[in-house]
């Protein structure tokens, strides 16, 4: 089953931009919207991004995503600590006709 | 305010089945499918499978593939995953989340609060 593939790991310190990238293929992202979860440790995911780059209400506007062909990112723009979690990408994958995720990238603000 | 709401943890023995809920409420259920998502202790999120709330198609993922079984109950708002044949690679924590839209969506911002599963002999 196709997976989307993130980097396992990402840092930054507080205040800097850090971007998190999700590649997939042409029936996945290249035909269909991405979406971004956060998840802290023992929680359910929350919807941080959906459709390529809107935010749900209550999501600070730090957080945005693009996407471009079949990659997307997700980028955090001034840093917090309370930023630190796994991130996740998925995308919807006209193949499987049902949803593939990324691996998880896990955020650590040093 | 929309809530999904899962059944309690669950120990099971290898070769057995299980069965979960996920109980919905603040939203016309037929209006939306729902997915069933796990996660195994320091893995990644994986899709098992959706059913749609209205009609009840399903569809399951390979990796699932004649083990899980979703259904639903329209006059309990409630859907239900039933995964067969355990072994202790099972042992995860099980959500399920709302589509985001009433169409083919990936998972959006509903998601119940996780089911834990463990598996052992």
């Amino acid at each position: 089953q196709s997976v989307l593939t993130q980097p396992p790991s990402a840092s930054g310190t507080p205040g800097q931009r850090v971007t998190i990238s999700c590649s997939g293929s042409s029936s996945n992202i290249g035909s269909d919207y991405v979406y971004w979860y956060q998840q802290f440790p023992r929680t359910a995911p929350k919807l941080l991004i959906y459709r390529n780059n809107q935010r749900p209400s209550g999501v600070p506007d730090r957080f945005s995503g693009s996407k471009s062909g079949t990659s997307a990112s997700l980028a955090i723009s001034g840093l917090r600590s309370e930023d630190e979690a796994d991130y996740y990408c998925a995308a919807w994958d006209d193949r499987l006709s049902g949803p593939v995720f990324g691996g998880g990238t896990k955020l650590t603000v040093l | 305010q929309v809530q999904l709401v899962q059944s309690g943890a669950e120990e099971k023995r290898p070769g057995a089945s299980v069965k979960l809920s996920c109980k919905a409420s603040g939203y016309t259920f037929t209006n939306y499918a729902i997915h069933w998502v796990r996660q195994a202790p320091g893995q990644r999120l994986e899709w098992m499978g959706w059913i749609n709330g209205g009609n009840a198609n399903t569809k399951y993922s390979q990796n699932f593939q004649g083990r899980v079984t979703i259904t639903r109950d329209t006059s309990a708002s409630t859907a239900y995953m039933e995964l067969s044949s355990l072994r202790s690679e099972d042992t995860a924590v099980y959500y399920c989340a709302r589509a985001y839209c009433g169409g083919d969506c990936s998972p959006g911002g509903y998601w119940g609060q996780g089911t834990l599963v463990t598996v052992s002999s």
